[in-house]
Formats: structure tokens, C-alpha cells, sequence
């Protein structure tokens, strides 16, 4: 089992709906947790840490649930440019192997 | 943009040559990490130095090195290249190697291996 998981999708989903992606991860000893957002051909960059009791940010909501070791991401009225690769990040205690990336899903928005 | 600098852009190596990759991290910050992202998958942690000592290593084999100068710019040294190597090589800087500090990246550096 892969230390951290996400469905790679696609998802299809038409402008306006409200999508939500999990990110399962295995080792207890995770610190801090992440969502980053990457375009096509383009580097990573932070959409929202993801804090305990839940955070959001205008469209987006994070959660993190520790009991059941997942972290979620909601996007409410998406937007064609919201269509990109979510990577769900997860840091650990420890020197090594400490900061773990999922595979990434990829959301298409459709018009 | 994020300030993170990354040079060269594409680059074209044989199997068995050595490559160097460089980095310049965001003004004020002192801790560098490096990826490498194959097509298709998420960033791989490769390593991070922090005020020029390496401060963590992924699961990469030691012909994977790296060295931190001390305005905090960084390079990425691969000898006796394999063609899995081809990748993006990605690095990122933060203000601190604290867990929860946000990471810039940098543009990254797609590497070919023939």
C-alpha cells in the first residue's frame, strides 16, 4: 500500500458543480497536511494547508479526519479554470522520507 | 511568480553522463528540497538542505547528490545517468525545514535521458 493515495480520476464535471477528492494516507506519524494545485507542465503550487478542525477558503474547503487517516477537498461552483491536477501532500516526523506527494487527480471542468 | 529560479530549463543528457541542476530558493529563505516528478506521477522527495547541510533524503540511491551554497542556492548532482532519470526535476524553497511551512517552487528542470 502506497503511503499516500488519491484516485487519479479523471473527473468530468460540469462548470457550476460541486466536486469533493479524497487522500488516504498510512503512516500515523504525519505532521501536517497540504492540498497544492498543478497546471499542465507547470510546477506545484499551494492551494491550502489543511488544519484539524477544517479550513476554507472561499470556494474551497479542506478537512482532515485522523481518526480514519484522510484529508478532503471540496470545490463548490467550479469554474473552468479550476480544471488542473490536485496533489495532496502529506509531511511527517522524522529526517527522511518526510515529505510525501499522492500520484495527483485531475479534475476537468466542462462547459 | 514564486522567486524560486531554476536553471536549465530542458536538457538533453546521455545514459552514463553526469548532470547539475541548480536552484535559486526565495529571498529569505534557507531551506531547499528536490523533487523529481515522472510523467504521470506525483513529485518524488529526493532530498532537502537546510543552511547547507542536508537535512533529509528520500528514497534515491547515492549517485543522487546535492550541495547548498551559502546564499542558500542549491544544486542537484546525478552521476551515471539511467534513462528512468528522464523526469522533471523540481525544487522548492521554504523560510524553514518546520513541516508546516509552505513550499515555493520553482519552474523546474525537465531532464531527458537517451
Amino acid at each position: 500500500r502506497k503511503e499516500v493515495e488519491q484516485d487519479p480520476g479523471p473527473f468530468n464535471v460540469p462548470e457550476g458543480a460541486t466536486v469533493a477528492f479524497n487522500c488516504t494516507y498510512s503512516n500515523s506519524a504525519s505532521q501536517s497536511f497540504f492540498w497544492y494545485r498543478q497546471d499542465c507542465r507547470k510546477e506545484p503550487k499551494l492551494l491550502m494547508s489543511v488544519y484539524s478542525s477544517g479550513n476554507e477558503d472561499g470556494r474551497f474547503t479542506a478537512q482532515l479526519n485522523r481518526a480514519s487517516q484522510y484529508i478532503s477537498l471540496l470545490i463548490r461552483d467550479s469554474k473552468l479554470s479550476d480544471s488542473a491536477t490536485y496533489l495532496c501532500v502529506v509531511n511527517r516526523r522524522g529526517r527522511d522520507d518526510k515529505i510525501i506527494f499522492g500520484k495527483g487527480t485531475r479534475l476537468h471542468i466542462l462547459p | 511568480e514564486t522567486g524560486v529560479t531554476q536553471s536549465p530549463t530542458h536538457l538533453i543528457k546521455t545514459r552514463g553522463q553526469q548532470v547539475t541542476l541548480r536552484c535559486s530558493s526565495q529571498s529569505g529563505h534557507n531551506t531547499v528540497s528536490w523533487y523529481q516528478q515522472a510523467l504521470g506521477q506525483g513529485p518524488q522527495f529526493i532530498f532537502q538542505y537546510y543552511r547547507e547541510e542536508e537535512n533529509g533524503r528520500g528514497n534515491f540511491p547515492p549517485r543522487f547528490s546535492g550541495l547548498q551554497f551559502p546564499n542558500y542556492s542549491s544544486e542537484l548532482n546525478v552521476n551515471a545517468l539511467e534513462l528512468d532519470d528522464s523526469a522533471l526535476y523540481l525544487c522548492a524553497s521554504t523560510s524553514s525545514p518546520v513541516s508546516t511551512d509552505t513550499q515555493y517552487f520553482g519552474p523546474g528542470t525537465r531532464l531527458t535521458v537517451l
